[in-house]
């Protein structure tokens, strides 16, 4: 069966270190992966997504990206923090391009202080 | 991408059937319309999805009209644990981008 892994769960950073979240999916090839984050109390804001290795689209312009340098890892990253970065990360898969069932991770809970 | 429009939030009773009704008025030829669930601190779990006219599984029921502009998530005799945010997604075979709306917050009350 496929499943997805995110880690950590959460993570306190000071502002200006450099962050760096990993999600890894199982049990499938070739998945189009997702990056998305979620302020307390508000919907889910599309960052990145790949459809293949080394395939990255932004959605939003920011302080983070993003990389894919195996089929079944998406890593996410900044170079330097800043307090609004803050927010609940979830990284997610799907397998084929008709079937619009994501999977989600259990998400990173990221707080910049 | 077609865009969704949903109610901000509803309140509901147990034991009640609530109907979440979602607008997407340039859904293309080749999308599906996928509802979501999301609980606090946790990532949306799909709930179902749909193409045209009625859908059901053992948790929701999914009503599509003929034109699909829009489309009616049902849940039966919600309980307090069905207390979340549920969002509609439209996209198919033209795009790889999933774009989740603001989502329908609901409060099932005792």
């Amino acid at each position: 069966s496929q499943t997805i892994h995110q880690w950590p769960a959460t993570l306190v950073q000071p502002v200006g270190s450099p962050l760096s979240l990993e999600c890894t999916v199982e049990g499938t090839s070739n998945p189009n992966l997702y990056w998305y984050r979620q302020a307390a109390g508000r919907g889910l804001q599309l960052l990145f997504y790949s459809v293949g290795i080394g395939q990255i689209s932004s959605e939003v312009p920011q302080n983070l990206s993003a990389s894919r340098p195996q089929d079944r890892q998406f890593i996410l990253s900044s170079k330097k923090l800043l307090l609004s970065d803050s927010g609940f990360y979830l990284c997610a898969w799907i397998s084929g391009v008709m079937n619009t069932e994501a999977f989600f991770g259990q998400g990173t809970r990221l707080t910049v202080v | 991408l077609a865009k969704t429009t949903q109610p901000i939030s509803m309140d509901s009773y147990e034991g009640q059937e609530v109907n979440i009704t979602c607008s997407h008025n340039n859904i293309a030829t080749n999308d599906y319309i996928t509802w979501y669930q999301q609980f606090p601190s946790q990532g949306p779990r799909f709930i179902i999805q749909g193409y045209k006219t009625k859908v059901t599984n053992e948790v929701a029921s999914l009503f599509i009209p003929a034109d699909r502009k829009s489309s009616t998530l049902s849940l039966p005799r919600v309980s307090l644990s069905d207390t979340a945010v549920y969002y509609c997604l439209v996209g198919g075979s033209n795009t790889d981008k999933l774009i989740f709306g603001t989502g329908t917050r609901l409060q099932v009350f005792p």
